[in-house]
């Protein structure tokens, strides 16, 4: 069974940093491509990043340049570093797998608190 | 870089039919494929339609998709409403790196 799992999120400053990790189970990581899905509170789905099968990678304008998604095969788990953060960075993150066109599989998400 | 719209909310009654409009702000909808996805409260979100108009293995007949080029929406439609279809919808689609999701509509089952 697919499952995704993240971790890594928190409370932290503006200007700070954090990363997060989605470890992967019952599919090898580097076989699909990935994404990072965010939610702010009572918000919309916002799409942040993706890193596909062969290593292309993608981001959101907003976070270009602050964000960096990377991927570990050795652990099959993806990550997502985050800094400088800022305080419209709040939400809850998510990883979804996508081998097509949707994202057929979520992991539970991770709430990152951005707030002095 | 498009923008996907949605209505904010739409109610009806149990038993009934609603569709749920999606209009793609620039280019052309027909030109990727659009998703739908269903969030319930403090859940993370499923697919229920892919690819316009396929269903995953699991998702009830009752939920269908379409797109229609000439209004450039897609459209999510679920007959015979039932209390659990009460959610958050999104629709999602796609071009050249970029991963768009509509704005969401809130799903009311009175």
């Amino acid at each position: 069974e697919v499952q995704l799992v993240e971790s890594g999120g928190g409370l932290v400053q503006p200007g700070g940093s954090l990363r997060l990790s989605c470890a992967a189970s019952g599919y090898t990581v580097s076989a699909h491509s990935l994404s990072w899905v965010r939610q702010a509170p009572e918000k919309g789905l916002e799409w942040v990043s993706d890193i596909s099968a062969g290593g292309s990678i993608y981001y959101a304008n907003s976070v270009r340049g602050r964000f960096t998604i990377s991927r570990d095969d050795s652990k099959n788990t993806v990550y997502l570093h985050m800094n400088p953060l800022r305080p419209e960075d709040t939400a809850v993150y998510y990883c979804a797998r996508h081998p097509f066109f949707d994202f057929d599989y979520w992991g539970q998400g991770a709430l990152v608190t951005v707030s002095s | 870089n498009f923008m996907l719209t949605q209505p904010h909310s739409v109610s009806e009654s149990p038993g009934k039919t609603i569709t749920i409009s999606c209009t793609r702000s620039s280019g052309s909808i027909a030109s990727n494929y659009v998703q739908w996805y269903q969030q319930r409260p403090g859940s993370s979100p499923t697919t229920v339609i892919y690819e316009d108009n396929q269903r995953p293995s699991g998702v009830p007949g009752r939920f269908s998709g379409s797109i229609d080029p000439s209004s450039n929406s897609a459209s999510l439609t679920i007959s015979g409403l039932k209390t659990e279809d009460e959610a958050d919808y999104y629709c999602q689609s796609y071009t050249g790196g970029v991963w768009v999701f509509g704005s969401g509509t809130k799903l009311t089952v009175l």
